[in-house]
């Protein structure tokens, strides 16, 4: 019930088009659902996140969907540029415990 | 934002020896601090959640005894990996909460650091 379930695995876009990556969630509990980018050889970097009183949160190109109902919520990037290429990841908490991570998303924005 | 340093960023051991890590929280406190492990190309596995001035909390089938945790003060915590092996070979990262300071759910990391073991 802890699982987060993360796709695509791996995800190419051309520049300017729009990077979509889905998480699902099971657990009804969670309330914290943040996104993390992070390039290699580098630590995770706090994307944005979001709470489930909202359906949509948006900061500059990124914007994170949300379906409570579906128990669904997704990154969109939109005009994906080539320095946007980076491993993604979904997680999710509730309150201040342990964040469960989805298995990733190696985004490629090609030129 | 909050940032999070990790020292060193990058190791090389002799199986056998023992090896600290350092993860502070620089411009802010944090009563909980938390590591994780990461293998190429996989997500994050937490190893452990740091308590300032209490006993790490371990997750399942994470060694304590290989795995020393410290959390001396509201800044920094210690990983200690003692009598490493090849197999501990990985990325190593620390994240943590600015819980003292008003600060919400968000988890900040560190840069990592790559512990090689030959």
């Amino acid at each position: 019930q802890q699982q987060v379930k993360q796709s695509p695995q791996s995800l190419i876009v051309q520049k300017g088009g729009i990077s979509i990556i889905n998480c699902a969630y099971e657990n009804t509990a969670f309330d914290y659902f943040p996104w993390y980018q992070q390039f290699p050889g580098k630590g995770p970097a706090l994307l944005i996140a979001i709470r489930p009183d909202v359906s949509e949160k948006k900061e500059g190109r990124f914007t994170i969907s949300f379906n409570k109902s579906a128990k669904q919520f997704s990154l969109h990037i939109m005009d994906s540029q080539p320095g946007d290429s980076a491993t993604y990841f979904c997680a999710a908490s509730k309150g201040y415990s342990t964040l469960t991570f989805g298995k990733g998303t190696m985004l490629l924005v090609s030129p | 934002g909050a940032v999070v340093s990790q020292h060193p960023s990058w190791v090389i051991c002799k199986s056998g020896t023992s090896v600290k890590i350092e993860c502070r929280s620089l411009d802010f406190q944090a009563t909980t601090m938390f590591w994780y492990r990461q293998f190429p190309k996989q997500s994050l596995m937490l190893m452990a959640t740091s308590n300032e001035g209490s006993k790490a909390t371990y997750e399942q089938g994470v060694e304590k005894d290989k795995f020393l945790i410290n959390h001396a003060s509201l800044t920094l915590s210690t990983l200690t990996v003692t009598s490493a092996h090849p197999e501990d070979s990985s990325f190593y990262i620390c994240s943590a909460r600015d819980t003292m300071g008003g600060g919400g759910y968000e988890q900040y990391f560190g840069p990592g650091t790559r512990l090689t073991v030959t």
